[in-house]
């Protein structure tokens, strides 16, 4: 069955990076478009990312543009979130997300357990 | 990027229904057919229960409907259940690859 495990989160210094993996399996990775979606604690969904199965296509929220990079690599199964320039409000409980249909960027339909990162001195 | 206006809460008592509207702009959820709900229990992972506007992935209840006018989609459940008792979020499609999500709705079942 579809399964996406997500790693890497922890208790970062703000200004600094972190790397979360997503380690995909049960389904061919390479057909479908993946998205990054966030959850700050006690607060609503946030959208944050999006790369095609292909990895030619991507988008970010404003709120992350230009800090964060997705990236993928279908010879490992596994979906990347490079977030340089880490602020207090991006802590959060961080999902990846399989998209529903193959080669489809529209609706995240099979969530991971999610990563909770927090940013704090 | 505005995330999508849904009310904070509604509630039920079992074996009623509920509507939820998300409402969005005409370059979201007026723009196009791509809206989406979830359902999100305490401590989970959010679950897909509407796409396309009105489709039920497979295995989700068909008390759950959902359907749109103009900028405004809504999610409506029928025959409620206890175990709907959930937050419940819309997503509508933006164009160039992006979404934007609803600020959620919780459901309390009376």
């Amino acid at each position: 069955q579809v399964q996406l495990v997500e790693s890497g989160g922890g208790v970062v210094q703000p200004g600094r990076s972190l790397r979360l993996s997503c380690a995909a399996s049960g389904f061919t990775f390479s057909s479908y478009g993946i998205h990054w979606v966030r959850q700050a604690p006690g607060k609503g969904l946030e959208w944050v990312a999006v790369i095609s199965y292909d990895g030619n296509d991507k988008n970010y929220a404003d709120s992350v543009k230009g800090r964060f990079t997705i990236s993928r690599d279908n010879s490992k199964n596994t979906l990347y979130l490079q977030m340089n320039s880490l602020r207090a409000e991006d802590t959060a409980v961080y999902y990846c997300a399989k998209d529903q249909s193959e080669m489809a960027t529209i609706y995240p339909a099979y969530w991971g357990q999610g990563s909770l990162v927090t940013v704090s001195s | 990027q505005s995330a999508l206006t849904q009310p904070r809460s509604v509630s039920g008592s079992p074996g009623q229904s509920v509507t939820i509207s998300c409402t969005g702009t005409r370059s979201d959820v007026g723009g196009y057919n791509f809206v989406s709900w979830y359902q999100q229990h305490p401590g989970k992972a959010p679950k897909l229960m509407i796409y396309d506007v009105s489709k039920r992935p497979s295995g989700v209840p068909d008390r759950f409907s959902g359907s749109k006018s103009g900028n405004t989609a809504s999610l409506t459940i029928s025959g409620l259940q206890a175990e709907d008792e959930a937050d419940y979020y819309c997503c509508s499609y933006a164009g160039s690859y992006t979404l934007v999500f609803g600020g959620g709705t919780k459901v309390t079942v009376l």
